[in-house]
């Protein structure tokens, strides 16, 4: 059974600092997502990696692909207050089933 | 604009009563799924369906139905809501199963049930 597993689930940053975003999942995949949900919305697709060593980068977030690791990373650069959200990675399974993290809560100070 | 409608956007209900979510995409989108959404436990998939008339269970089906007679329309019913069904809901779409570039979300359902 696929579980995917993200790190941490909280996190409080200073604007200005990088940081990274780990999921780890528990077997095989090639495919891999990033979500962003704000408080009380929906959740809005920021990446979809679907190789290994895949790379996707927009704005302040880079996302990358270890499928031999089981690993993704999601990079923030020089936080900013409007990248405060709740983070979710997903990870498809061999049937194509779709497992979600519990999320990163990520809490940008001014 | 494309897109995941879902209504209503806040339900308070009694224990018992039956209710439908309802849930319809423009896009085209063969496959469709429910998630709920509780503090602590992440999205967990109610049920999905791949195309009209078939449906699946996901990891946490008790206590729902759901049918999709139409491509576009995909409603989640509660037929006797209980208030461990308090949650946020949320429906999703995607091209196909097989061919999974992620999902668009509706806005959600915030359910409450006393």
């Amino acid at each position: 059974e696929l579980k995917v597993e993200q790190n941490p689930l909280f996190l409080s940053m200073q604007e200005g600092k990088n940081y990274t975003i780990y999921c780890n999942y528990s077997t095989t995949s090639d495919r891999l997502y990033w979500y962003r949900q704000d408080p009380g919305k929906s959740l809005e697709s920021l990446f979809v990696l679907l190789s290994n060593g895949a790379v996707k980068q927009e704005g302040r977030l880079m996302a990358s692909l270890d499928t031999k690791a089981r690993l993704s990373t999601l990079h923030i650069t020089a936080a900013v207050h409007d990248l405060s959200a709740t983070y979710f990675c997903a990870v498809s399974d061999r049937d194509d089933k779709i497992i979600f993290g519990k999320g990163t809560r990520l809490h940008i100070l001014p | 604009e494309a897109q995941v409608t879902q209504n209503p956007r806040y339900l308070i209900t009694v224990t018992g009563k039956k209710l439908t979510v309802t849930c319809s995409q423009n896009m085209n989108h063969e496959y469709m799924s429910w998630y709920r959404q509780d503090p602590g436990l992440g999205l967990r998939q109610i049920y999905y369906s791949m195309n009209v008339e078939v449906t699946d269970k996901g990891d946490v089906p008790e206590g729902y139905k759901v049918s999709r007679k139409e491509k576009r329309n995909f409603p989640l019913i509660l037929e006797s809501p209980s208030p461990n069904q308090t949650s946020l809901y949320f429906c999703a779409s995607s091209l196909s199963r097989g061919r999974f570039y992620g999902y668009t979300f509706g806005s959600g359902t915030r359910l409450t049930v006393v």
